[in-house]
């Protein structure tokens, strides 16, 4: 069965600090890759996507994310996080077929 | 464009009393998930329902827990008896197709349930 992790659990940043949230999985197929947020106290909702082509993939709000997949890593970056992008996030694989997997999750606190 | 709705959105209940969520997708979406979401953790799917049809329900306990989507539009998940370790957010999430997994899920706001 595939899984999902994440590096880390919690994440403390000041405004304009770079971020980067490490996701890696272990399916060794070919795999849809998502990275979604939870703002606090909001719905999940989806930041990007990756399916196939360019491996750098960019999102709604200066995110983007890397698919590596000699690493199986789908990495999350940011070049300068304001206090807004506060909130959980959650790296998603699914292989084609199959159903989605979910990583545990990162908590994310920026400081103003 | 209206979201995904779920009610209620907050339930407490005694262990080994039954319990119902009810979630209504938006409209024109096919396939319907619920999800289970265990504090600290990420959402683990239950079931994935294809219009009416259950096409996977693999990870759904089935000695306590069912699922219905009797016309393929709104669903309810039901736990009877539920158990201290029910205790959980529960989301439900659609998109509009969902045969190639890769069409965007939109979650609803989720049902936290706390069995006491």
């Amino acid at each position: 069965a595939q899984s999902v992790s994440q590096h880390n659990h919690h994440v403390i940043l000041s405004e304009a600090a770079s971020l980067e949230l490490g996701c890696n999985y272990s399916y060794g197929g070919t795999v849809n890759l998502f990275w979604y947020v939870q703002y606090p106290g909001q719905h999940l909702q989806l930041l990007l996507k990756y399916f196939s082509g360019d491996p750098l993939v960019k999102g709604i709000k200066g995110f983007e994310a890397e698919f590596i997949k000699s690493k199986f890593s789908f990495n999350l970056r940011k070049p300068s996080v304001q206090w807004s992008d506060t909130a959980e996030y959650f790296c998603a694989v699914n292989n084609y077929g199959q159903n989605f997997v979910f990583g545990p999750g990162t908590r994310l606190s920026v400081l103003p | 464009e209206a979201g995904v709705v779920q009610s209620p959105r907050y339930k407490i209940i005694e262990k080994k009393q039954p319990v119902a969520f009810w979630c209504n997708p938006i409209s024109g979406h096919n396939t319907l998930y619920w999800y289970r979401q265990n504090l600290g953790q990420g959402p683990e799917l239950l079931i994935r329902y294809e219009n009416e049809e259950a096409v996977d329900d693999s990870q759904l306990p089935k000695d306590r827990f069912s699922a219905e989507r009797l016309k393929g539009v709104d669903s309810t998940l039901k736990i009877q008896p539920a158990e201290l370790g029910d205790s959980a957010v529960y989301l439900c999430a659609s998109s509009l197709a969902g045969q190639s997994l890769t069409d965007t899920q939109y979650f609803g706001p989720g049902t936290r349930l706390t069995v006491l």
